[in-house]
């Protein structure tokens, strides 16, 4: 099956800007996206999830963006912190897959400058 | 809530040995899943379950893995042979519920694999 992609591996930023991580996806099928965080040495965790009939969904310091035309989703952090530093993944739905299986990008590694 | 609960957390082993990985998923969750990551290929998914029941096996790679869930609180991933390039970080999580849209999985810490 198709996967899905990052535009970038790494993203450096300073304490206070805001962040932006992109990720493509290739499946014109896919109908749902997760964002995940996944600190050194601990499983990935759930940031927000979000439809494919939705452009925009915002949560406490975050806000994804799809664009479906291009098959692109962004995961903007406001205010970036320390803490914000992790690995970040996008996830996929396919339609047509089994309700539980996603399928991951590789991963974009923030690391946020004091 | 404990979360979930892995282990063991690291394991070396030697080639052609059996290894065993365990799993607790948080309580109340019907649904469990076991991931690999790796450099190479990413976060993949393995299996899941419901109800104690496989759903979706396509990501086990060989007949050399095999998962088991025998009751609501307890599961493993269980490699025999082992070779050096199931080395990777084994994840399980779990779910309380699915939905088309709505799929919030929890993850445990992992479990490091070493195969000399």
């Amino acid at each position: 099956g198709e996967s899905v992609g990052l535009h970038l591996p790494t993203l450096s930023v300073q304490e206070g800007d805001n962040s932006i991580i992109n990720c493509a996806y290739s499946n014109s099928a896919s109908d749902y996206f997760i964002w995940y965080k996944q600190e050194s040495g601990k499983g990935p965790q759930f940031i927000i999830d979000i439809r494919s009939n939705m452009d925009k969904r915002q949560g406490q310091r975050v806000t994804v963006l799809l664009n479906k035309t291009v098959k692109h989703l962004s995961l903007q952090i406001a205010a970036t912190q320390p803490g914000d530093s992790a690995v970040y993944f996008c996830a996929e739905k396919q339609r047509g897959s089994t309700l539980g299986r996603l399928y991951f990008g590789r991963g974009t590694q923030l690391t946020v400058w004091p | 809530d404990a979360g979930v609960i892995q282990s063991p957390r690291h394991e070396v082993t030697e080639m052609g040995q059996e290894v065993t990985l365990r799993c607790k998923p948080i309580s109340g969750h019907d649904y469990l899943f076991w991931y690999r990551q790796t450099m190479m290929r990413g976060l993949e998914l393995l299996i899941y379950f419901n109800n104690n029941v496989p759903i979706d096996d396509s990501g086990m790679p060989e007949d050399r893995f095999s998962a088991k869930m025998p009751n609501a609180s307890f599961s493993t991933l269980k490699i025999q042979p082992s070779e050096p390039r199931d080395s990777a970080v084994y994840f399980c999580a779990s779910s309380l519920y699915l939905a088309d849209y709505l799929n919030t999985q929890y993850f445990g810490p992992g479990t490091r694999l070493t195969v000399l």
